[in-house]
């Protein structure tokens, strides 16, 4: 059992690239969420999904889009890539209420 | 809006001694989930102990206890008998069915277990 697979662990991008960080899970859980991690700040809700086909805006969204075309797979593009995306993602899902299990996270500096 | 709170920024404990990280959140929900996550030098999240606000008694993990004050709407850590691999930054979370059922992060706290 894999739980929540996030790809890549690291990544290097320059200002302007687009990528997609993927994040897949293997538990059959309905909810979905990518968050990112900046010093001083804790973790940020970025946008969420609470099943195939729905997707909803978090705390910190601009600059990325999210789609769920299956309930395995939950991945964040990034258009455009700016310095202020400089940061550690991570990708959680749960079955409401027992707590999330996330990702090992990715690391992602934009030059 | 939810917001969580944690207080102390860093703290330090010495080994097989007991510690109390400080966390309080701010809700109008009358059901919900508070946790407490461990982020270790490896950045892996770990879940530590979970509280479901309807139940009175507070949730204990092995050495991982927290105190619950719904009305004062506070949810402390305790852990007992300190180890050197609790070292980490603690996070408290609060559980937000608004939002599909993500979590609401204070900035964390980080723990220095010293020998």
């Amino acid at each position: 059992n894999a739980g929540v697979t996030q790809t890549p662990k690291f990544q290097v991008l320059k200002t302007g690239q687009s990528m997609t960080l993927q994040c897949a899970q293997d538990m059959n859980h309905e909810y979905m969420s990518w968050y990112r991690q900046d010093p001083g700040m804790g973790l940020r809700l970025i946008h969420y999904s609470v099943g195939a086909g729905i997707t909803d805006q978090g705390e910190v969204p601009n600059g990325y889009n999210v789609s769920r075309s299956t309930t395995e797979d939950f991945p964040l593009r990034l258009l455009s890539a700016a310095p202020s995306q400089t940061s550690v993602y991570f990708c959680a899902s749960s079955n409401r209420a027992p707590g999330a299990f996330f990702g090992q996270g990715t690391r992602l500096t934009v030059v | 809006a939810q917001t969580v709170t944690q207080s102390q920024p860093e703290m330090s404990v010495q080994e097989a001694e007991t510690v109390t990280l400080s966390c309080t959140y701010d809700t109008s929900e009358n059901n919900y989930y508070l946790f407490w996550y461990k982020q270790p030098p490896s950045r892996q999240m770990i879940l530590v102990i979970r509280q479901e606000a309807y139940k009175q008694q507070n949730a204990t993990e092995n050495r991982f206890s927290v105190n619950f004050q719904k009305a004062a709407k506070s949810f402390s850590l305790k852990i007992s008998d300190s180890q050197l691999g609790d070292t980490a930054m603690y996070f408290c979370a609060f559980i937000n069915s608004n939002s599909g059922y993500a979590l609401n992060f204070g900035k964390g706290t980080s723990l220095l277990v010293t020998p």
